[in-house]
């Protein structure tokens, strides 16, 4: 069965810190997506991809990264860990506009 | 940015009776809406959707009601279990983006 997965499920870093939260898809969705879920706020968009080698900037991208050079994966980057950005994470594919998301299960990291 | 709300951040219902959760969106233009079942420790998971041209949809226990003179999103769960409780968000489509809300937890008393 296709799936969306994440890596790691936990994750605690140190400030300053770079840090890589993977997302790998098999259900060949040109749509990826990066959300931070924190109390309060719902998800917010981190970066989201159209299909290889096509990256945008979301609502919440400052400090974070990607890039696609795949269809499967997504990997977000943190480039210098900060504190704000303790969150859970969740990475999410879409077969296209219209189209509702898949999502993983979720990365929670805290950044002490 | 598009801000979606919801009425109550939380709902608790006896186990077999009906729950109605409610959504207001903000920009009359969204063309496409979905609520999503979140539990715990889990990700979203989609669980309806209504497209701007309908009203209403329905699915297995599931109905979902969209008003767009009021701008106001509902899904109707029906003899509600236990295994309803989670948090149940609304998202809307605006362009290419899907905004979604806070939540509102659902708790299903046995």
């Amino acid at each position: 069965d296709a799936e969306i997965t994440q890596s790691p499920r936990h994750k605690i870093t140190e400030t300053g810190r770079q840090v890589t939260l993977a997302c790998h898809q098999t259900w060949n969705h040109n749509n990826m997506f990066w959300y931070r879920q924190d109390l309060g706020h719902g998800l917010r968009l981190i970066h989201y991809s159209y299909g290889v080698q096509d990256t945008n900037k979301g609502e919440v991208s400052d400090g974070y990264s990607v890039s696609r050079s795949n269809t499967e994966d997504l990997p977000l980057t943190l480039e210098s860990a900060a504190s704000s950005q303790t969150s859970v994470y969740f990475c999410a594919s879409s077969e296209g506009l219209n189209y509702g998301y898949t999502f993983g299960s979720g990365t929670r990291l805290t950044v002490v | 940015g598009e801000s979606v709300g919801l009425h109550l951040p939380t709902l608790s219902v006896q186990e077999g009776d009906n729950s109605i959760i409610n959504c207001a969106y903000s920009n009359s233009a969204s063309d496409y809406f979905i609520w999503y079942k979140q539990e715990s420790g889990k990700g979203p998971q989609f669980i309806i959707d209504i497209r701007s041209n309908m009203d209403k949809r329905q699915g297995q226990r599931v109905t979902v009601l969209l008003n767009k003179t009021v701008k106001h999103l509902s899904l109707q769960i029906a003899a509600t279990q236990p295994g309803d409780s989670a948090v149940y968000f609304c998202a809307e489509q605006f362009g290419n983006q899907f905004y979604f809300g806070t939540g509102t937890s659902l708790t299903v008393i046995p």
